[in-house]
């Protein structure tokens, strides 16, 4: 089965350091998330992507984050200058319709030092 | 304002037993509903999608009443690898991002 798959499994930064992260999402996918999971939080909502742009934001995916499709298979994140309280499991989406249940990656654990 | 509220666990039931979660939400614009299920640490997998006229997949039956926002998940037959957090999850109203609920943790005990 198809999977999205995400890494670092682990990455550990220095605050203000920027940090990107990086999926392949499923090859026919067309819509691409990325959520994140503070320990013990529910899993929170940051961006969606379609054709090229952000589709949607919280209010969480400020000027710090971006995000960018730099060839036809990798989906990345940036967070430019880390803050502790970016430390959170990140995980990746995807899905070939968006009315179609989403399909998540094992995530990323950014720890923030 | 909770948008997705769900029983907050822990439960704790013996193999074979039948369990129930049950989960609110508080837009009524919602139009997608799903029951995703999450081991320690690990991503969310989904489960299920919930429909209007519930729908049964094995010994998982999921129920939809929109009138009142709630949303159920009916697990017969526990089975040890049931041990999960159960998390209830929302989309639509204008947007499709999901709004996760907190879950709630299952442990099944031999």
């Amino acid at each position: 089965e198809p999977e999205v798959t995400q890494t670092p499994s682990h990455q550990v930064t220095q605050m203000g350091q920027e940090v990107i992260l990086r999926c392949v999402p499923i090859s026919n996918h067309l819509y691409f998330y990325w959520y994140r999971q503070i320990l013990g939080q529910k899993v929170e909502f940051l961006v969606s992507f379609y054709n090229n742009e952000i589709s949607e934001k919280s209010e969480i995916f400020d000027d710090q984050f971006s995000v960018e499709r730099p060839d036809g298979s990798n989906f990345t994140l940036k967070i430019r200058s880390t803050k502790l309280e970016d430390s959170a499991m990140y995980f990746c989406a995807s899905t070939m319709d968006r009315e179609q249940p989403q399909h998540f990656g094992d995530g990323t654990r950014l720890s923030i030092l | 304002r909770k948008e997705v509220e769900q029983d907050p666990g822990p439960f704790n039931v013996p193999e074979g037993a039948t369990v129930a979660f049950n989960c609110t939400y508080s837009n009524s614009a919602s139009q997608s509903f799903f029951w995703y299920r999450q081991d320690c640490r690990k991503e969310p997998k989904l489960l299920m999608s919930v429909y209007s006229s519930g729908n049964e997949d094995g010994r998982f039956t999921a129920q939809l009443n929109r009138a009142s926002q709630y949303i159920s998940l009916l697990i017969r037959d526990s089975k040890l690898s049931d041990s999960a957090t159960y998390l209830c999850v929302v989309s639509g109203a204008g947007s499709y991002q999901l709004t996760f609920g907190k879950g709630t943790k299952l442990s099944v005990i031999p």
